[in-house]
């Protein structure tokens, strides 16, 4: 299975883009990086998810490198409540798990 | 977004005790759910999934005897752990997904905290 390795903290100003990297350099051709987010004692809360094209939604956007060995999820104007952990995922093409490690924890200051 | 929903929110219970947990998927039906643990500061770890109609595939480590799972219809599964010890007090995380795929996506409930005294 893909690893994912992805800085344990990052600080970012209320109303700017928060940007957060996530490396998956040994991802195969068809799994898929998906991103969640966990705000404190709740259930992770999906965000977005892609292939090989960037994505974006009403929530954030993905942006996957070329060679699919890294991706960056923005949050274009964070606010104090995108304050979580963010968890960047792959997901192995023949099965329905999603393996969570250790994510990055966002600090949204005002 | 899909609605996934727990219940109970939060259960204190005796220790030798077996406590329930439910699972619903409201808005969609499931035909597999997963179940996670999380222990303070720590990610979540994947239990178990459960499939509707069929046993649950256990992760390495974690005892299906101890924790029994039951997903009887594609809007219900149950997490029940007993013999409860306060070392299997935790945060027990559901999530639900439908009919599976390569971009299929889970959607989690909002956690029940299990104390165990």
């Amino acid at each position: 299975d893909a690893k994912t390795t992805q800085p344990p903290s990052m600080d970012c100003a209320e109303g700017r883009a928060a940007n957060l990297p996530c490396n998956h350099s040994t991802i195969s051709g068809n799994e898929y990086v998906y991103w969640y987010r966990q705000i404190h004692s709740q259930g992770p809360q999906y965000i977005i998810h892609g292939l090989k094209n960037n994505e974006t939604n009403e929530m954030a956007s993905l942006i996957i490198t070329e060679d699919r060995k890294s991706s960056t999820l923005i949050l274009p104007h964070a606010t104090l409540r995108d304050t979580a952990v963010y968890y960047c995922i792959v997901r192995p093409y023949n099965t329905d798990k999603l393996i969570f490690g250790t994510g990055t924890r966002l600090q949204v200051f005002p | 977004g899909a609605v996934v929903s727990q219940h109970p929110s939060r259960v204190i219970c005796k220790s030798g005790t077996s406590v329930k947990i439910e699972c619903r998927s409201l808005d969609f039906q499931a035909t597999t759910m997963f179940w996670y643990r999380q222990f303070p500061k720590q990610s979540l770890m994947l239990m178990a999934t459960s499939n509707e109609g069929s046993k649950a595939t256990y992760e390495q480590g974690v005892e299906k005897d101890k924790f029994l799972i039951n997903h009887a219809s594609l809007t219900l599964s149950t997490l029940t752990v007993t013999s409860a010890h306060p070392e299997d007090s935790s945060f027990y995380i559901c999530s639900a997904s439908t009919s599976g795929g390569a971009e299929e996506t889970q959607y989690f409930g909002p956690g029940t905290r299990l104390l165990v005294l």
